[in-house]
């Protein structure tokens, strides 16, 4: 079964609204979770990895103030998009791993902005 | 720095060919290799990993071997089926803490 679930699966918001996505490891403590962002026909884009009781680390490129990532419990990472353009528009994916060295990914959100 | 090249897709087979989807990749230390498939419209699923050279991940009929003498790590499958069409991605991990992916490849396989 799912180890990571991710919600919403699908949101449609209006340009200027914020849009929050959760992510929660569902059988294991997350110290660690990563938001990725996947671009039509193109890769996964790390965009910052969620510290549990600390601050994300953001990779080069990624706006910190444009998404809000807040990793309050072992189980529990939030990405809000702040002030979404249609240019947000993509499908972001979140993970999580255990020891065993893999990493377990949420369903996706896919995030469309009018 | 690290990273991970794999065939530009789509890759269009009929049902029961054999499938390689090529992929190398470029590390500075020992790192662990792994093939993620994504269906249509959905998350990614771990498919396989291997975590040491030559080392052999396989799973639903798919195997990689990680070949360090060559830094490639091609997934094959020898007869596919129409539910493998989906979007396949090579990553690896230097640690637990990040992944490289490629850009991924597309498979259609048809009836």
């Amino acid at each position: 079964g799912a180890v990571v679930s991710q919600h919403p699966s699908r949101v449609i918001c209006k340009s200027g609204t914020s849009v929050k996505i959760e992510c929660r490891s569902l059988d294991f403590q997350a110290t660690t979770m990563f938001w990725y962002r996947q671009f039509p026909k193109k890769s996964l884009m790390l965009m910052a990895t969620s510290n549990e009781g600390s601050k994300a680390t953001y990779e080069q490129g990624v706006e910190k103030d444009k998404f809000l990532i807040n990793h309050a419990s072992l189980t529990l990472s939030t990405l809000t998009v702040t002030s979404a353009h249609p240019e947000d528009s993509s499908f972001y994916i979140c993970g999580s791993g255990r020891t065993s060295g893999e990493l377990f990914f949420g369903e996706g959100s896919r995030l469309t902005v009018l | 720095g690290d990273s991970v090249t794999q065939m530009e897709g789509p890759v269009t087979l009929s049902e029961e060919a054999c499938l390689t989807i090529n992929c190398t990749y470029t590390a500075t230390g020992y790192p662990s290799l792994f093939w993620y498939v994504q269906y249509p419209g959905e998350g990614l699923q771990l498919l396989l990993k291997a975590t040491k050279a030559d080392d052999k991940g396989s799973n639903k009929g798919f195997e990689a071997t990680y070949r360090k003498e060559t830094t490639s790590f091609h997934l094959e499958k020898g007869s596919v089926q129409v539910s493998d069409s989906a979007v396949y991605f090579c990553a690896l991990s230097d640690d637990f803490n990040k992944f490289y992916f490629g850009s991924g490849t597309k498979l259609n396989v048809k009836p």
